[in-house]
């Protein structure tokens, strides 16, 4: 499996820096929101998730925010490393069960040394 | 433990041919879903089980798609008869039914029809 070479946005940044990827979401009924990283050749991975009950969560290196009146999710990555190199989608899931997800269109992220 | 395992992982077929995607999902995973990623469309779901029971197909592109799951371990995806712009890189994921888990994904099936 591969991902497809998705003409998407890319944010380019230096290792060592940190990155910010956006996303605006859908649904204002939404209680649950992921984000997930694809590197070349796999599927996507779990990075971190938030519940629509809270603002900010943090993991290891990397913070997700949430702003439910404008409906928009940030990750936040700290010191950026060449292995952070990725496509980086969001994902929604809306209210009712089955953790049904959509995807967002997904960001780029590619680290240069 | 091993994952969602899918296969093949690459597929290469002709046009009008039937094709057949399988997935295993994470033991003790109760809910499955299978998602089409392309370049113009991104990840879309196509179908999700829960309890191997189908819940929602409304991503089902056409009738020539199809999906089952017979047991809790077993899972496939049919396209009968395919079309070059059924092409895509097909994943499966597994996840417990209860909020609060991301899904595991496999690795994907790429097909490409010809």
């Amino acid at each position: 499996g591969e991902s497809v070479g998705l003409h998407l946005p890319t944010l380019s940044v230096q290792e060592g820096d940190n990155s910010i990827i956006n996303c605006a979401y859908s649904n204002s009924a939404s209680d649950y929101f992921i984000w997930y990283k694809q590197e070349s050749g796999k599927g996507p991975q779990f990075i971190i998730d938030i519940r629509s009950n809270m603002d900010k969560r943090q993991g290891q290196r990397v913070t997700v925010l949430l702003n439910k009146t404008v409906k928009h999710l940030s990750l936040q990555i700290a010191a950026t490393q060449p292995g952070d190199s990725a496509v980086y989608f969001c994902a929604e899931k809306t209210a009712g069960g089955y953790n049904k997800l959509i995807f967002g269109a997904g960001t780029r992220l590619a680290v240069h040394p | 433990d091993a994952g969602v395992i899918q296969s093949p992982r690459h597929e290469v077929t002709e046009m009008g041919q039937e094709v057949t995607l399988r997935c295993k999902p994470i033991s003790g995973h109760n809910s499955l879903f299978w998602y089409r990623q392309t370049m113009m469309r991104g990840l879309e779901l196509l179908i999700y089980f829960n309890n191997n029971v189908p819940i929602d197909d409304s991503g089902m592109p056409e009738d020539r798609f199809s999906a089952k799951m017979p047991n809790a371990s077993f899972s496939t995806l049919k396209i009968q008869p395919s079309e070059p712009r059924d092409s895509a890189v097909y994943f499966c994921a597994s996840t417990f039914p209860k909020a609060s888990y991301g899904y595991t994904f496999g690795s994907g099936t790429r097909l490409t029809v010809v």
